[in-house]
């Protein structure tokens, strides 16, 4: 089945490590996003990806680090730099054709807690 | 600024009732496109319906549609017979012009009652 996988579901960091947040694609989107969640609010935009070895800023990008070396898979470093990173963290990927929107489909997640 | 608002924190709705939740949305660029989202409690976000700004009819899907006014800057979701399932957290979404990100609202927590 064509979907998005991200991993671990559940991620527990002490202070001042960085963990890196999986995430594949086997929609054979061009695009990739990453989105943070907060409690009780809507997502913010981390970073995205239009292209392999490209990448842009989001709104939130400070404290994150990416890579796109294939197509499809987007990993996400959350580094020591990023202030409050306990957040659920969302993976996302589209096309970059205008027909039907760009809709973005998302993956299951991933809930960060830091100890 | 591009700016999504839902002025509904929360709804309760009795099973079997249509349910509308408001969109309003704020945007220069002439181009554009409205999403509506799902997320239940398991966190993922579950794509509904779409609608472009220069599509001439509102959208459907099911049992969902999307009320489009261009004029009134609003992109109200309409689920009709509302079922227990349909419990959950909705997110209106905007894209605008060739941009890829979308900009979020706050979102609606809808209960369905029995």
């Amino acid at each position: 089945d064509g979907g998005i996988t991200q991993s671990p579901k559940y991620l527990f960091r002490k202070e001042g490590q960085n963990v890196t947040l999986s995430c594949e694609q086997n929609l054979n989107h061009d695009a990739m996003y990453w989105y943070r969640q907060d409690p009780g609010q809507g997502l913010r935009l981390i970073y995205y990806s239009q292209i392999v070895n490209d990448f842009q800023k989001g709104d939130i990008a400070e404290g994150y680090s990416v890579s796109r070396e294939k197509k499809e898979s987007f990993p996400l470093t959350v580094t020591s730099a990023q202030k409050n990173p306990t957040a659920f963290y969302l993976c996302a990927s589209s096309t970059t054709r205008l027909a039907g929107g760009k809709t973005q489909y998302f993956g299951p997640g991933t809930r960060l807690t830091v100890l | 600024a591009q700016k999504i608002t839902q002025t509904q924190p929360g709804m309760f709705v009795q099973e079997k009732e249509a349910v509308t939740l408001d969109c309003t949305y704020d945007t220069s660029d002439p181009s554009y496109g409205l999403f509506w989202y799902k997320q239940p409690s398991s966190g993922e976000m579950i794509f509904l319906i779409y609608q472009g700004s220069y599509d001439q009819q509102n959208a459907t899907e099911g049992r969902y549609s999307l009320n489009f006014q261009k004029a009134r800057k609003s992109a109200n979701l309409v689920i009709s017979a509302s079922q227990l399932g349909d419990s959950a957290m909705y997110f209106c979404a905007m894209r605008v012009g060739g941009a890829q990100k979308l900009v979020f609202g706050q979102g609606t927590r809808l209960t369905i009652n029995p």
